[in-house]
């Protein structure tokens, strides 16, 4: 069975400095892999995935992420932190038909962002 | 608003009533998730539809809960006989035909049992 692990619950960074989210997974097969962030009250807003091709993967607001194969990481990335990503997380992994039957999502527990000015 | 819509917000019952959670996905998409999120937890799948079939539902408690997703109107997850332990947030996500394009998230149904 497929399982994601955020290992931060929480993550601080000054704001302009880089900040890395981290996420790594354990799935049978080739991943698709996916960041959401989620603001007080609302839904997931995806923000980037990973399906193949480049390893780096460009997203919204200035995100990216790294997918690492041998380290089975997709860690999340920005190089400069504005005090408006300071958020709660996801990480999520799907494996792909016929490997898995049906396309849901299995989250990681989230890590939350704040940004101090 | 051509999104997610999900419908209650707020959805406030006492234990033993039924409550059901309505959910419109985004137009063009055909698949409906629904997932629930815990206090202090991530998101945890519960069922996968189609219109009039039902995928996946290896998330799903054995009993009390059910959803559909009829040929016309929204996908409905029922709870009955809610207990203390069900209230949670309920996200509903929906995707089209295209199994690399993302889930689309609406703004969830939160659920309190009084």
């Amino acid at each position: 069975a497929q399982s994601v692990a955020q290992p931060e619950d929480q993550v601080n960074v000054a704001e302009g400095n880089p900040l890395t989210v981290k996420c790594t997974y354990s799935v049978s097969g080739n991943p698709y892999l996916f960041w959401y962030v989620q603001y007080p009250n609302r839904g997931l807003q995806f923000l980037l995935k990973y399906i193949t091709g480049d390893n780096l993967v460009k997203g919204s607001y200035g995100f990216e992420a790294e997918f690492n194969k041998s380290q089975t990481s997709f860690h999340l990335k920005k190089p400069s932190a504005l005090v408006s990503d300071s958020a709660l997380y996801f990480c999520a992994v799907r494996v792909p038909p016929p490997m898995e039957y049906g396309n849901k999502l299995v989250f990681g527990a989230g890590t939350i962002l704040r940004v101090k000015s | 608003n051509a999104g997610v819509m999900q419908n209650p917000r707020h959805l406030v019952r006492r234990r033993g009533q039924e409550a059901r959670l309505r959910c419109s996905p985004m137009k063009g998409h055909s698949h409906v998730y629904w997932y629930r999120q815990l206090p202090e937890e991530g998101l945890k799948f519960m069922v996968y539809l189609q219109k009039e079939n039902i995928i996946d539902e290896s998330g799903m408690p054995k009993e009390r809960f059910s959803a559909e997703f009829p040929k016309e109107g929204p996908s409905i997850l029922r709870i009955q006989q809610v207990v203390r332990g069900d209230s949670a947030a309920y996200f509903c996500a929906s995707s089209g035909l295209d199994s690399n394009q993302p889930q689309h998230f609406g703004d969830g149904t939160r659920l309190s049992i009084l």
